[in-house]
């Protein structure tokens, strides 16, 4: 069965601080991982999105990490500011015959930054 | 400019009662999307319309029926609301075919059904 997983749930940070998300998945076959950060009363909106080939990926103070080989990846948030404080959500796509691909939503993690 | 917009942005009504939520989006995207996120914070796909064409319908209600005139919008109608339909809706779209690359989302529409 096709799941993403996120740990923590919920995060509590000082600001300034560096915090690493977690996100496994078991989506098969494997197209792309992304990460999105959700602003409270808004949209999505994308961090980062990486393929297979792809190990690291930076977005200015975010970094995301793909193991394709054990299915996980990460995000760090590197000297965390106040407005860091958002949900961050791990996307998987797996993609089927015809170009048919699939989302697969992870429930996100609530970071909560605090000064 | 706004890239993708939805209205209204607020939704009060009564149970029973029919509504309409309006999404354009002017990226010159191929794919739009639905969504509904639920009090629990999950956002679960509804429909997505690839050039006009429903590609995705994801177990939805059939109260709820997506209309696209043109590939820049894609609009949902949901007749007979219930209890449970409050939730936010958001809409999406994105270059390509649905999973290629990454998603636009909409500010979102709250819907709160009395």
């Amino acid at each position: 069965k096709n799941q993403v997983e996120q740990s923590p749930q919920s995060l509590i940070i000082l600001e300034g601080k560096n915090c690493t998300l977690q996100c496994n998945y078991t989506v098969s076959p494997f197209s792309n991982l992304r990460w999105y950060k959700q602003d409270t009363g808004r949209g999505p909106v994308s961090l980062t999105i990486m393929t297979f080939s792809e190990n690291t990926k930076s977005n200015g103070r975010y970094t995301a990490t793909l193991d394709a080989d054990t299915k996980q990846s990460s995000l760090h948030i590197t000297a965390s500011q106040l407005s860091d404080s958002a949900s961050y959500i791990c996307v998987v796509s797996a993609q089927y015959a015809g170009n048919n691909r699939k989302l697969i939503w992870g429930l996100g993690t609530s970071l909560a930054v605090n000064p | 400019d706004t890239a993708v917009s939805q209205t209204p942005k607020y939704l009060v009504t009564q149970m029973g009662n029919d509504k309409s939520i309006k999404c354009e989006q002017n990226l010159g995207h191929d794919t739009m999307y639905w969504y509904k996120q639920d009090s629990k914070k999950f956002l679960k796909i509804m429909f997505s319309y690839n050039n006009k064409e429903l590609i995705i319908n994801e177990t939805v209600p059939n109260r709820f029926s997506p209309k696209s005139p043109d590939k820049a919008h894609l609009n949902l109608h949901i007749n007979s609301l219930e209890l449970g339909d409050s939730a936010v809706y958001f809409c999406a779209s994105t270059p390509g075919t649905p999973g290629s690359r990454e998603q636009f989302f909409g500010p979102g529409t709250r819907l709160t059904v009395l």
